[in-house]
């Protein structure tokens, strides 16, 4: 069965370092997410994407990220500084071209990557 | 905003015991509910959803119900297996919108089942 494959898995970081993590959807996915979760709380929402822009943003999703499809198959979260704030785990996850025309559809997600930032 | 409570963790239960996981939420729409599984070391699966008030969702033995009028969707699972040891996230999709699909999640809850 396809998958929702990121990278890396663990990525630890230095404060006030730009990082990239990557995200390759499911090939005929057409709608694209970025979730995470601090250690502990709630899995939250980030963005949402869509024909090569944003559709949807959380109050997370600041001017400190930005996400892009650079070649059709990638889908990347970039922080630009990052803050101690942004260690968690974060998830990529995907649905098919159809997968809004009907209630329930469920998004297919990523194993995650683990950000630490120290 | 829309929300979803869930029972705080762990809950360690035996081998072939009866398994409950309580979630409530609140919305302000019609809200999809659903239940994801994390495996250690693996993302975020869909084990279970429902559309609608009183629909029933089942799968690998787990059932959760929608009750509009409790807004719950208990997870359920008659006799757990070493195997079922995971977090557990209960999940609402306001599906108002046409657009995008966005999941509030609860908490999640780590099922320890030993053998």
């Amino acid at each position: 069965e396809p998958e929702v494959t990121q990278t890396p898995s663990h990525q630890v970081t230095q404060m006030g370092q730009e990082v990239i993590l990557r995200c390759v959807p499911i090939s005929n996915h057409l709608y694209f997410y970025w979730y995470r979760q601090i250690l502990g709380q709630k899995v939250e929402f980030l963005v949402s994407f869509y024909n090569n822009e944003i559709s949807e943003k959380s109050e997370i999703f600041d001017d400190q990220f930005s996400v892009e499809r650079p070649d059709g198959s990638n889908f990347t979260l970039k922080i630009r500084s990052t803050k101690l704030e942004d260690s968690a785990m974060y998830f990529c996850a995907s649905i098919p071209k159809g997968g809004l025309s009907f209630r329930g559809s469920p998004l297919h997600f990523g194993n995650g990557t683990r950000l630490t930032v120290t | 905003g829309d929300s979803v409570t869930q029972m705080e963790g762990p809950v360690t239960l035996s081998e072939e015991a009866f398994l409950t996981i309580n979630c409530t939420y609140t919305a302000t729409g019609y809200p999809s509910l659903f239940w994801y599984v994390q495996y250690p070391g693996e993302g975020l699966q869909l084990l279970l959803k429902a559309t609608k008030a009183d629909d029933k969702g089942s799968n690998k033995g787990f059932e959760a119900t929608y009750r509009k009028e409790t807004t719950s969707f208990h997870l359920e699972k008659g006799s757990v297996q070493v195997s079922d040891s995971a977090v557990y996230f209960c999940a609402l999709s306001d599906d108002r919108n046409t657009g995008f699909q966005k999941l509030v999640f609860g908490t999640g809850t780590r099922l320890l089942v030993s053998p």
